[in-house]
């Protein structure tokens, strides 16, 4: 069965603007995380989303936002955009229950 | 709150060796689980394994298996017949549950694997 699908792959923006990231969950996996991944900080989580509502928030600014559709597709957004924002941001899918989480390949975000 | 540890930034191992990264994590809960992920230079983070705190038994996945040492919340990875495919990334995690139900992955700071020929 397909994966977990995130577009795009890489992404150039300037500071003050705006992204939207996307992610395609494995079908059935209602459970839809986000992660930050950088150098300095590690893996670091944003959000997760279940039937449409966000469940848990991690300690981002509310420049970072997200939203889980009927389909479970998830899109995160991040407005204001600064240097530090720069990073690979992951999306995870899941069962719930401890099963693990499948992972996309990411999303490069580069912040110039 | 629950933290996991890896206390090797990089380890080497030479093809066909066995090799073992370190985990430690705290908690104060009595069941939980924990992962090995492993993410190569594509990026994505494949699941290498899976432990279920209440189960004694290590869990074993082909040439993967875990030391999960509940009381000294250890949980460490080994890598048998290593081969140059397994060179990459390798972060320890920890399921971490809240109220409403909601689940999240606390990793480690990661292992860095090399795998020489």
């Amino acid at each position: 069965k397909a994966g977990v699908t995130q577009t795009p792959r890489y992404l150039i923006k300037t500071r003050g603007q705006q992204v939207t990231l996307s992610c395609s969950p494995i079908s059935g996996h209602r459970s839809v995380s986000w992660y930050q991944q950088t150098p300095g900080q590690g893996l670091q989580f944003l959000f997760e989303y279940f039937s449409e509502t966000q469940r848990n928030k991690g300690n981002f600014p509310g420049r970072f936002s997200g939203r889980q559709f009927s389909n479970s597709r998830s899109e995160m957004n991040v407005s204001t955009l600064e240097l530090g924002d720069s990073a690979l941001y992951l999306c995870a899918s899941s069962l719930a229950g401890g099963f693990g989480y499948t992972f996309g390949s990411g999303t490069r975000l580069t912040v110039v | 709150a629950q933290t996991v540890t890896q206390s090797q930034p990089e380890m080497s191992v030479q093809e066909a060796e066995t090799v073992t990264l370190s985990c430690t994590y705290d908690t104060s809960e009595s069941d939980y689980y924990l992962f090995w992920y492993k993410q190569p230079p594509s990026r994505q983070m494949i699941l290498v394994i899976r432990q279920e705190a209440y189960k004694q038994q290590n869990a074993t996945e082909n040439r993967f298996s875990v030391n999960f040492q509940k009381a000294a919340k250890s949980f460490s990875l080994k890598i048998s017949d290593s081969q140059l495919g397994d060179a990459a990334m390798y972060f320890c995690a920890y399921r971490q549950l809240t109220q409403g139900g909601s689940e999240k992955l606390v990793f480690g700071k990661g292992t860095k694997l090399t795998v020489n020929p």
